[in-house]
């Protein structure tokens, strides 16, 4: 089946220091995989996209992802986690009709 | 600019009981999609719709789920009966087309506590 799989549940990061949110993929062929986030009581919002072209893909709120084919992996991260980062992350595959299949989400947790 | 908005926020009824959501998309987005996230899951796509139309409703339980577009703006789900698994969030979304990769954006969702 063509899915994503979000490696952890909880991650827990002291306020400062590096995030990193994993997502595999499984696919023959390079697909095209977003990162939404998801804040208490908000809405979902997107942080970036990749779409087969630059493997680098840079987001909003200094977040970035790095599309890696070798070992099929689209991680999320940033270099300095802040407390508003505290929320629920989604890694997302797209499928033809702009359908989106979730991972099951990953819920980063920042200490102060 | 207004986002997806929907209502309302939160509803609590017995099982058995009918229950509405009501979505409205953003202005001149033409496809408008409606998810189920349980909790701890990442959300799941019930049914899409292009403009009034819904294209894809493969993933939604018939016997007891329907929703509509009327006139290819907002849109309602209804479920009747409620059943005790059927208490989520409800999400709503929307995007300018169905072209691929394009942004869906999302309301705030409906939290639905079935007793």
């Amino acid at each position: 089946a063509q899915s994503v799989t979000q490696l952890d549940s909880h991650v827990s990061v002291s306020e400062g220091t590096p995030v990193l949110l994993r997502c595999n993929y499984s696919s023959s062929y390079s697909p095209s995989l977003f990162w939404y986030v998801q804040h208490p009581n908000k809405g979902l919002q997107l942080l970036l996209k990749y779409t087969s072209a630059a493997t680098l893909v840079k987001g909003i709120n200094g977040f970035e992802a790095e599309f890696k084919k070798s070992e099929t992996s689209f991680h999320l991260t940033k270099p300095s986690a802040h407390m508003s980062d505290a929320a629920e992350y989604f890694c997302v595959r797209i499928l033809t009709g702009n359908q989106f299949y979730f991972g099951t989400g990953t819920s980063l947790t920042v200490i102060p | 600019e207004a986002g997806v908005v929907q209502s309302p926020r939160y509803k609590i009824i017995e099982k058995k009981q009918p229950v509405a959501f009501w979505c409205n998309p953003i202005s001149g987005h033409n496809t408008l999609y409606w998810y189920l996230q349980n909790l701890g899951q990442g959300p799941e796509l019930l049914i899409r719709y292009e403009n009034e139309e819904a294209v894809d409703d493969s993933q939604l339980p018939k016997d007891r789920f329907s929703a509509e577009r009327l006139k290819g703006v907002d849109s309602t789900l209804k479920i009747q009966p409620a059943e005790l698994g059927d208490s989520a969030v409800y999400l709503c979304a929307s995007s300018l087309d169905a072209s691929s990769y394009n942004e869906q954006f999302f309301g705030p969702g409906t939290r639905l506590t079935v007793l």
